[in-house]
């Protein structure tokens, strides 16, 4: 059974940093391209990053480039979202989220259940 | 401000077939496979759709996907109550280098 199970959520105040994570297990993490999905509150869905299957292409939404970071680490199935100069309009219910294995984000099949990130003073 | 619109809601009775439409552009839709995922508010959202018309497993044939130009449709027959959720179109952006999801559709069961 395919799961993805995220922590690293919480409260954090504007400028500041937060790195989520996403374990992956059932399937094999090393074959597919991995995302971060966003939904601030009562709003639609917004993809934030997508990392490939050996890291060679990562992108970002314009709304978080040079502010987030994408990486993984086959070795221990998880991938992770390292969010500086954090703002407000960042809180969001983030999710993990499973692509295929392609050079860009595709579909995604399988979700994270979701870790809420509130950046407030 | 998502390129992809879709219709903010959409309601029809139980029984009833009711189609979504996901209007986009030659960079998104027109040149690249589209998904759609199903959001039970509170919840994660769920794959019901991928490759334009293609159903994952599990998911019954009362759901279908269709693409013409740079559009695609979803369609939903034999409406149930349990069919109520937020519908999101979703395709990569050629040009953007972005992955886009449409506005997302409200759909209610009368």
């Amino acid at each position: 059974e395919v799961q993805l199970v995220q922590s690293g959520g919480g409260p954090v105040k504007p400028g500041g940093s937060l790195r989520l994570s996403c374990s992956a297990s059932g399937f094999t993490f090393y074959n597919y391209g991995m995302n971060w999905v966003r939904q601030a509150p009562g709003k639609g869905l917004e993809w934030v990053s997508f990392i490939s299957s050996s890291s060679t292409y990562k992108y970002y939404a314009d709304s978080v480039r040079g502010r987030f970071t994408i990486s993984r680490d086959n070795a221990k199935h998880s991938i992770f979202l390292q969010m500086n100069s954090l703002r407000a309009e960042d809180t969001a219910v983030y999710y993990c989220a499973r692509g295929d294995d392609n050079s860009f984000p595709d579909t995604f099949d399988y979700w994270g259940q979701g870790t809420l990130v509130t950046v407030s003073s | 401000q998502s390129v992809l619109t879709q219709p903010p809601s959409v309601s029809a009775a139980p029984g009833q077939r009711i189609t979504i439409c996901c209007s986009g552009s030659s960079s998104n839709v027109g040149s690249n496979y589209v998904s759609w995922y199903r959001q039970v508010p509170g919840t994660a959202p769920k794959l019901l759709i991928y490759e334009n018309d293609r159903r994952p497993s599990g998911i019954p044939d009362r759901f279908s996907g269709s693409k013409s130009g740079t559009s695609a449709t979803l369609g939903i027959t034999g409406l149930q109550t349990g069919d109520e959720a937020d519908y999101y179109c979703g395709t990569w952006d050629s040009t953007l280098s972005a992955f886009v999801f449409g506005t997302g559709t409200k759909v209610t069961v009368l």
